[in-house]
């Protein structure tokens, strides 16, 4: 079955360091991958996703950016955090356009 | 700008009563999705409508696809303390998948 794993779950920075989140997909090949931030009780806001290796999509011009080194691996980075990249960071994959899964999200707090 | 428009924002309720949740856009789309949400954990799919005009039905959840595919809604009959949660729509094109803002549901006991 398959399985998608987001670390960490919470994460305290100070502004202007460095963000690296990941996320991994076990039990499917070539998945689309996606990277979403989340306000309190509110929709989520596409930032990147990814239809292969090295293959990125930037959807909002922002602070971050996001690679994919490997077919089942996502990751979310930043080299200077702002106090307005705070928020719930969710991971997802899915197959051709298919139902997506969910990690259980990177709760990151930027003091 | 929310590519996908949910209304209402926030919804409360008492347990029996029916509530619909809706989804609108002015782009069309190949699948539109509901998903579930509860705190800190992520959305739960629901169910995804493909066809214009389609209607599924889960027990007590009815969803509907609108004919030119482009909005969507979900009404809930006799709401329990359970239905409390963030309802999403996302729409599907070229891969991308894009959510609305959200209602937040609440059932009162």
């Amino acid at each position: 079955s398959q399985t998608i794993h987001q670390w960490p779950a919470t994460l305290v920075q100070p502004v202007g360091s460095p963000l690296s989140l990941e996320c991994t997909v076990e039990g499917t090949s070539n998945p689309n991958l996606y990277w979403y931030r989340q306000a309190a009780g509110r929709g989520l806001q596409l930032l990147f996703y990814s239809v292969g290796i090295g293959q990125i999509s930037s959807e909002v011009p922002q602070n971050l950016s996001a690679s994919r080194p490997q077919d089942r691996q996502f990751i979310l980075s930043s080299k200077k955090l702002l106090l307005s990249d705070s928020g719930f960071y969710l991971c997802a994959w899915n197959s051709r356009a298919t139902e997506a899964f969910f990690g259980q999200g990177t709760r990151l707090t930027v003091v | 700008t929310q590519l996908l428009e949910q209304s209402p924002q926030f919804l409360s309720i008492q347990e029996g009563e029916n509530l619909t949740v809706y989804c609108n856009s002015s782009s069309v789309f190949s699948s539109l999705q509901w998903y579930r949400q509860e705190p800190g954990e992520g959305p739960v799919l629901l169910v995804t409508v493909v066809t214009g005009g389609e209607v599924k039905k889960l027990k007590r959840l009815t969803f509907q696809f609108g004919d030119a595919r482009k909005d969507s809604s979900l009404h809930i009959t006799a709401a329990q303390p359970g239905d409390t949660g963030l309802y999403l729509c996302a729409g599907s094109n070229d891969y991308k998948l894009s959510f609305g803002a959200g209602t937040t549901v609440t059932v009162r006991a």
